[in-house]
């Protein structure tokens, strides 16, 4: 079974600062990996998609990697802002059936 | 388009007692799913649906029960709640479940079993 991994649980960081979320993943046999962002209170909101034969995607100020040898992915968030604030979640899509594995999340917290 | 749109947004039930938690979708999805998501365990799968008839197991499938008559629609009945139960649900919809495509979710449904 797809087991997935996200570290810090929490993390909190000045405004302005770069930073970088962690997700790992046990089996490599994946079809894509998604970052999403949850609000309090919230649905998910894709924020990036890459898929198995990617290495990484950019969107504006955030960028994600995937090493699916190592079982790794980064979000990249740079000049972070008070409104990037939220729970960050990753999820890979297995290859056998047609199932999604979730993290737990880290939640960022921006200060202004 | 509305996206994908669940209802209740929140329910208090009794043990025992049973009820559907809704969901729909505007943008002619295949693929539908429900999870429940806990603290500290992430969403986990419940059921999911490749297309209209269509319907099979998650990860967590015991006491719940889903049926997809029309592609719009991916309702979830807990046949005889259980405090277990409590948890907030997510549905989540993609085109067709490639590996190019999106998940779209729904705001969930804050249920509590007392």
């Amino acid at each position: 079974k797809q087991e997935v991994t996200q570290i810090p649980a929490a993390l909190s960081v000045p405004e302005g600062e770069n930073l970088v979320l962690n997700c790992s993943f046990t089996d490599s046999a994946i079809y894509n990996l998604q970052w999403f962002r949850q609000d309090p209170g919230k649905g998910l909101t894709s924020l990036l998609l890459i898929q198995s034969s990617q290495r990484e995607q950019t969107s504006g100020r955030l960028n994600a990697s995937l090493d699916k040898s190592s079982g790794r992915s980064t979000l990249y968030i740079a000049a972070s802002q008070p409104g990037d604030s939220a729970t960050y979640l990753c999820a890979v899509k297995v290859r056998t059936g047609n199932q999604f594995y979730f993290g737990t999340g880290t939640s960022l917290t921006v200060i202004p | 388009n509305a996206g994908v749109t669940q209802t209740p947004k929140f329910q208090v039930l009794k043990t025992g007692q049973s009820m559907t938690l809704q969901c729909a979708q505007d943008m002619n999805h295949e693929y539908m799913s429900w999870y429940r998501q806990d603290p500290g365990m992430g969403l986990r799968l419940i059921h999911y649906s490749v297309g209209a008839g269509i319907t099979d197991q998650g990860e967590v499938p015991n006491g719940y029960n889903v049926s997809r008559s029309t592609t719009e629609d991916f309702p979830l009945r807990l046949l005889s709640a259980a405090p277990s139960q409590t948890s907030v649900y997510f549905c989540a919809s993609t085109l067709s479940g490639r590996a190019t495509e999106t998940q779209y979710f729904g705001p969930g449904t804050r249920l509590l079993v007392l």
